[in-house]
């Protein structure tokens, strides 16, 4: 079956660790993005992707980063420079029309 | 900058009532408007719409797009409890395949 696989579901980290969120599909889809979800809010875009080797800031990029060396893997690092890194990790794939959503990371930091 | 703007915030219905979500958009180059449905995990697709005044339908669901005033909404008939969720409009440019999500309306369909 095609789709998007999010690793792990949930993780915990320390305060001031980096931590990279795994990100990997099956569709064969070019375009590749990361998404931040708040309790009650809206999904807001961190990076996108729309070809291997090439990926741009979304709305939220500051304290993020990502690396798009395969067309199937859009990993995202969480570094210590994010303030507020406790939320829920979205990642998404695309080709025209059609988005395909992985199930999701909860990262909680303490 | 794009935004994606959404009402109610929140909305508690019962079971049989009707509901009516609204979105509104500025979007410099817009392509599509999406609605999905996102009950704990991953949004799940509804619709998808690009002409104005189409109504695109899926069982107790419903969506229409107007392009000029720059609003959608969705409706959904005869609530269930399953239909409890957060719904959240996204809209889409015409370069970069970019999502513009807005904050979503939260629906609670009480017995």
């Amino acid at each position: 079956d095609g789709g998007i696989t999010q690793s792990p579901k949930y993780l915990f980290r320390k305060e001031g660790q980096n931590v990279t969120l795994s990100c990997e599909q099956n569709l064969n889809h070019d375009a590749m993005y990361w998404y931040r979800q708040d309790p009650g809010q809206g999904l807001r875009l961190i990076y996108y992707s729309q070809i291997v080797n090439d990926f741009q800031k979304g709305d939220i990029a500051e304290g993020y980063s990502v690396s798009r060396e395969k067309k199937e893997s859009f990993p995202l690092t969480v570094t210590s420079a994010q303030k507020n890194p406790t939320a829920f990790y979205l990642c998404a794939s695309s080709e025209n029309y059609g988005y395909t959503f992985g199930s999701g990371t909860r990262l909680t930091v303490v | 900058e794009d935004k994606v703007v959404q009402s109610p915030l929140s909305l508690v219905v019962h079971e049989g009532d009707t509901v009516t979500l609204n979105c509104s958009y500025e979007v410099t180059n817009f392509r599509s408007l999406l609605w999905y449905k996102q009950e704990k995990k991953a949004p799940t697709f509804l619709f998808m719409l690009t002409s104005s005044g189409i109504e695109k339908k899926s069982g107790r669901l419903s969506s229409i797009l107007d392009k000029k005033e720059l609003f959608s909404i969705l409706n959904i008939t005869a609530t269930q409890t399953g239909d409890s969720a957060v719904y959240l409009c996204a809209v889409e440019e015409a370069a970069g395949n970019k999502l513009t999500f807005g904050g979503g309306t939260r629906v609670l369909v009480k017995p």
